[in-house]
């Protein structure tokens, strides 16, 4: 069965603080992976997307990066802000299915605080 | 703002009622999707609709009943519903059939509704 793990669960950093999110899946063969933030009582809005063959990807204070050999993904969050606390979500999209089987992540629930 | 809209953004109902939730996007999008969200758990994935046709029923119970009445709307008909129903309902909507690319399988979703079932 194709998963998605992410951690950790929750996470609460400094403001100005870096930090790193991690995403471990099972999907293969994949197309792409994304993440995405979402933010209290809001939809998820994708932040990065990389294929397979990428290895990071930026997005602002925001990079990803992608191992396709030992299926991880990860993103770096430089000099947090308060309007990074949200949730990031990591989704993997199967490459032998259309848009309707993405494989989506519990999520990382961050709180940065002043 | 994403281009897709949801309401109402908040619903109380008991499980003997009746409601729908309501989706339109603005982004002339063709494939339109319903996500159930609860805590702590991934996302949902309910139904899908390519060009107004269902195309997946992810094993959802009957009290759930969608209707996609043209490319730009979506809703979901509730009734008698149970209490553990509760949770945040997203919708969602993509191009189909993109392969590969930048913009590839990419879901723009709404605010969702945030749905209490008493």
């Amino acid at each position: 069965k194709n998963q998605v793990e992410q951690s950790p669960q929750s996470l609460i950093i400094l403001e100005g603080k870096n930090c790193t999110l991690q995403c471990n899946y099972t999907v293969s063969p994949f197309s792409n992976l994304r993440w995405y933030k979402q933010d209290t009582g809001r939809g998820p809005v994708s932040l990065t997307i990389m294929t397979f063959s990428e290895n990071t990807k930026s997005n602002g204070r925001y990079t990803a990066t992608l191992d396709a050999d030992t299926k991880q993904s990860s993103l770096h969050i430089t000099a947090s802000q308060l309007s990074d606390s949200a949730s990031y979500i990591c989704v993997v999209t199967p490459a032998n299915f259309g848009n309707e089987k993405l494989t989506f992540g519990t999520g990382t629930r961050l709180t940065i605080i002043p | 703002e994403t281009g897709v809209t949801q309401t109402p953004r908040h619903l109380v109902m008991g499980m003997t009622n009746k409601k729908s939730l309501k989706c339109e996007q603005h982004l002339g999008h063709n494939a339109m999707y319903w996500y159930k969200q609860s805590a702590k758990k991934p996302l949902e994935l309910m139904f899908v609709y390519n060009f107004k046709e269902q195309t997946e029923n992810n094993s959802v119970p009957s009290r759930f009943s969608p209707e996609c009445p043209n490319s730009s709307h979506l809703f979901l008909h509730l009734h008698t519903l149970q209490p553990e129903d509760s949770a945040l309902y997203l919708c969602a909507s993509s191009r189909p059939g993109l392969a590969g690319g930048p913009g590839a399988n990419e879901q723009f979703f709404g605010p969702g509704t945030r749905l209490t079932v008493l």
